[in-house]
């Protein structure tokens, strides 16, 4: 599985857009972007996933570059329960894990 | 509410001890697997457990092993237990074992003294 890198860490005034990147340089053509969030003291939630085309479901956003070696998490009116650690991934679509790195500290303040 | 419950929620144990922590997956996911969270740390895969069976292994060593039971619940099992093996212990089901959504529960928190 490809390698991701995120920046450690966030802030997001409540109510407004947070995007959080995500770097893949090194993703091959058969591996989706995905993104989990964890809540403190919570198990992992699944956000969203995409392949090539941007995505948009009840929850976020996914933006995918062109190239796919770069996308970006959009959270559209971030919440103070939005306050987590995202976690993007990139993996097979038959694959049987989840590698999770550091991730990125979302803060949003009100 | 994710519908994956693990018990207990907290333990400590003594090093060299060994310990059995519970899971209780969705009904009809026929696939659970476990993570390892260290502190500031993302999970980290265990194993997968696909129709009872083993279906893929992280890079942990045989002393944590597994069970899947036909009744959606699933044990991890820690043998001789060392200090750096207090972590948050996460497991998730599914339907199938590339199931994009994967709902994990709440975890166990061990603590090794």
């Amino acid at each position: 599985d490809a390698k991701t890198t995120q920046p450690p860490s966030m802030d997001c005034a409540e109510g407004r857009a947070a995007n959080l990147p995500c770097n893949h340089s090194t993703i091959s053509g058969n591996e989706y972007v995905y993104w989990y969030r964890q809540i403190h003291s919570q198990g992992p939630q699944y956000i969203i996933h995409g392949l090539k085309n941007n995505e948009t479901n009840e929850m976020a956003s996914l933006i995918i570059t062109e190239d796919r070696k770069s996308s970006t998490l959009i959270l559209p009116h971030a919440t103070l329960r939005d306050t987590a650690v995202y976690y993007c991934i990139v993996r097979v679509a038959d694959g049987n894990k989840l590698v999770f790195g550091a991730g990125t500290i979302l803060r949003v303040k009100s | 509410e994710t519908g994956v419950t693990q018990s207990p929620t907290h333990l400590i144990k003594t090093r060299g001890q060994q310990v059995t922590l519970r899971c209780s997956s969705q009904s009809g996911h026929n696939t659970v697997s476990w993570y390892q969270q260290a502190l500031g740390q993302g999970p980290q895969f265990i194993f997968q457990y696909y129709r009872e069976e083993e279906n893929g292994r992280g890079n942990f060593p045989p002393r944590f092993s597994g069970l899947q039971f036909p009744n959606y619940s699933s044990e991890l099992n820690v043998n001789a237990l060392e200090l750096d093996d207090s972590a948050l212990y996460l497991c998730a089901s599914s339907l199938l074992t590339y199931d994009t959504e994967a709902f994990f529960g709440q975890g166990t928190r061990l603590t090794v003294v």
